[in-house]
């Protein structure tokens, strides 16, 4: 079965530093990865996809077929950055599997 | 456009009752899904219908019923809710048509406690 792990629960960064949000799956075949960004009290919302290779408001993430891994990163965090983010995978039914997310937190 | 819309924002359910999460989406998606969210749990399937007429079981459909009468409404319905119940449900539709990427969208979500 898919499986999405995010092993962390929570990351917490001073404004300006790096953030590396980590993601790795487990899938045999070509896996559909995106991830995810809910803000306080707001619903959650498509941040970026594998297949785009965009950067959106400055995180990139690159899917890494021999590390299964698609870690999100963003050089200079700021701190409307903290929210809570989930890596995701497509599931056979089109649904979304969901890491069980990491809380990330900027410090001012 | 509204997009995807959930009723009620909220509500406190004594065990037993029973309640219905009303989603409604004005986007024509034939593809629908239930979601509930739980600290340290993320994000779980519970059921899902990728065209009208038709639904599916997810992760952890014990205890729900959908159904999908016509595109844009998929109700979820739990007939005795149970204390383990109590989470923050969100409904979510996208377009499957084609193959390809279609986005996912979210609704704002409802909490519900079962007490």
């Amino acid at each position: 079965a898919q499986r999405v792990t995010q092993p962390e629960k929570l990351l917490s960064v001073f404004k300006g530093a790096p953030v590396e949000l980590k993601c790795n799956y487990s899938y045999s075949g070509s896996p559909e990865l995106f991830w995810y960004v809910q803000y306080s009290r707001q619903r959650l919302q498509l941040l970026l996809r594998h297949i785009s290779r965009e950067s959106i408001k400055g995180f990139t993430a690159d899917l890494n077929k021999g590390e299964t891994s698609f870690h999100l990163k963003k050089p200079f965090a700021q701190e409307e950055d903290s929210a809570m983010y989930y890596c995701a995978s497509r599931g056979s039914q089109g649904n979304l599997i969901f890491g069980k997310g990491t809380k990330l937190s900027v410090k001012p | 456009t509204a997009g995807i819309t959930q009723a009620p924002t909220s509500q406190i359910l004594a065990a037993g009752r029973s309640m219905t999460l009303r989603c409604t989406q004005d986007m024509r998606h034939n593809a629908m899904y239930w979601y509930r969210q739980d600290l340290g749990l993320g994000l779980r399937l519970i059921h899902y219908s990728n065209t009208a007429g038709t639904t599916g079981k997810g992760e952890v459909p014990d205890g729900y019923s959908v159904s999908r009468a016509n595109t844009d409404d998929f109700p979820l319905t739990l007939a005795s809710a149970v204390p383990s119940q109590t989470s923050v449900y969100f409904c979510a539709s996208s377009d499957l048509a084609g193959g390809g990427f279609y986005e996912q969208y979210f609704g704002p979500g409802t909490r519900l406690t079962v007490t």
